[in-house]
């Protein structure tokens, strides 16, 4: 069974670093790129970026390009999303999820999804 | 940078038809996806490649396409249904992927 286990919930102040995780298992977790996605209280999911554990090809969206930090750890089968300097707008619930194997379009999508992470960050 | 557009809300009465739109320029080059997400849940995809349904998923979710907008149907609404929907895709380039603005489906 595919599964996608994230860290656990997290408190911390603006200008503390934090990193989180997402364990890949039931998979050949080398072999799927792993995304991670950002879900602001009542709002909409946004695309952070992607990273390809087989050879730590990653990708950034524009938007979060800078602004956090994707990596993985393909010994331990796990993916990283990291901050450096915390700021209040970072509070959100925050996705990890696995895109199908294979190249084009047809596979541009994500099949399993971690239960995700909540990261509140306050004063 | 590249976005799908969705109406905000679209309210329903069971057993009928709820339709959901998502525009974007690159939906003719790219595959388009539509996910489910329930209160407190993560996403689950209900549709991929335009009309394919994932095991598991009710034949009264169905997808279609025309240009630069596709539609997501949901025939014979139920209440489980009443749940966020978002369109997903990537740009022209294929590099970038991106979420729609997402619609709240509310069965009366």
């Amino acid at each position: 069974e595919v599964q996608l286990v994230q860290s656990g919930a997290e408190v911390k102040k603006p200008g503390e670093s934090l990193k989180i995780s997402c364990k890949g298992s039931g998979y050949s977790f080398t072999s799927y790129w792993i995304a991670w996605v950002r879900q602001m209280p009542g709002k909409g999911l946004e695309w952070m970026g992607i990273i390809y554990p087989g050879d730590s090809d990653t990708r950034y969206s524009p938007s979060f390009q800078g602004q956090v930090t994707i990596s993985a750890d393909k010994s331990i089968s796990t993916a990283y999303l990291q901050w450096s300097s915390l700021k209040a707008s970072d509070t959100a619930m925050y996705y990890c999820a696995r895109r199908p194997r294979g190249s084009g379009s047809y596979y541009n999508y994500f099949d399993y999804w971690g239960q995700g992470t909540l990261v509140t960050v306050s004063s | 940078s590249y976005e799908l557009t969705q109406p905000p809300s679209v309210s329903v009465s069971p057993g009928q038809t709820a339709r959901i739109t998502c525009s974007g320029d690159a939906l003719p080059k790219q595959y388009p996806y539509w996910y489910q997400q329930k209160p407190g849940q993560a996403p689950v995809v209900v549709i991929y490649k335009d009309s394919e349904r994932p095991s598991g998923i009710p034949e009264r979710f169905s997808g279609s396409s025309s240009g630069t907008t596709v539609t997501l149907t949901i025939s014979g609404v139920q209440a489980e249904d009443e749940a966020d929907y978002y369109c997903q895709s990537a740009d022209s380039s294929g590099t970038y992927y991106v979420f729609g603005t997402g619609t709240k489906v509310t069965v009366l």
